[in-house]
């Protein structure tokens, strides 16, 4: 059964910081991983989706790769604002699937970015 | 990029009520659906997959005649809580693969909450 496990739990930082949030997950077979970022009642916006052949995506001031041999991914913020603080999810496709909807969800990391 | 409706945010209710939760997809066509709930502190977990014009799939432990889910359109799935008890009170949201079927498009959600 695939695990997803998120580090830190939390983390808050002044503006202005490059931070980096961590992500593993214990079967390595994984098809693609998407970061999220969830807002309180907005629900969840998918931020970088990387395919298992890719190392990294970037998106503005978000990097994120990942090393599937060793089960990790990070996602890099650069120049934090506090309009980055959320709940940063990372998630991958069930254990050996390929639908890009049955997701398995680590319990996320709260940014706070302070001004 | 796609947008995914859901309705309502918020529910209260009392115990033994049915809570019918509304998950739309608005500029394009989905013929499968998602359903995750979340519990506080607790990663998203899935609980269902939506099938226009079939039954739905329901994940290991989630009891199908609780959760009625309905997907009787391209673009409509309804999760309805039947008898809501305390212990369904969480935090429910839907999604939707956008077009090319890659990234996930969530709702806002809905927080149930039951007295």
């Amino acid at each position: 059964k695939q695990e997803v496990t998120q580090i830190p739990a939390a983390l808050s930082v002044p503006e202005g910081e490059n931070l980096v949030l961590n992500c593993s997950f214990t079967d390595s077979a994984i098809y693609n991983l998407q970061w999220f970022r969830q807002d309180p009642g907005k629900g969840l916006t998918s931020l970088l989706l990387i395919q298992s052949s890719q190392r990294e995506q970037t998106s503005g001031r978000l990097n994120a790769s990942l090393d599937k041999s060793s089960g990790r991914s990070t996602l890099y913020i650069a120049a934090s604002q506090p309009g980055d603080s959320a709940t940063y999810l990372c998630a991958v496709p069930y254990a050996g699937g390929t639908s890009y909807g049955k997701l398995t969800f680590g319990q996320g990391t709260i940014l706070t970015v302070h001004p | 990029g796609a947008v995914v409706s859901q309705h309502p945010s918020r529910v209260i209710c009392k115990s033994g009520t049915s809570v019918k939760i509304e998950c739309r997809s608005l500029d394009f066509q989905a013929t499968t659906m998602f359903w995750y709930r979340q519990f506080p502190k607790q990663s998203l977990m899935l609980m269902a997959t939506s099938n226009e014009g079939s039954k739905a799939t329901y994940e290991q432990g989630v009891e199908k005649d609780k959760f009625l889910i309905n997907h009787a359109s391209l673009t409509l799935s309804t999760l309805t809580v039947t008898s809501a008890h305390p212990e369904d009170s969480s935090f429910y949201i839907c999604s939707a693969p956008g077009r090319g079927g890659e990234k996930l498009f969530f709702g806002s959600g809905t927080q149930l909450s039951v007295l």
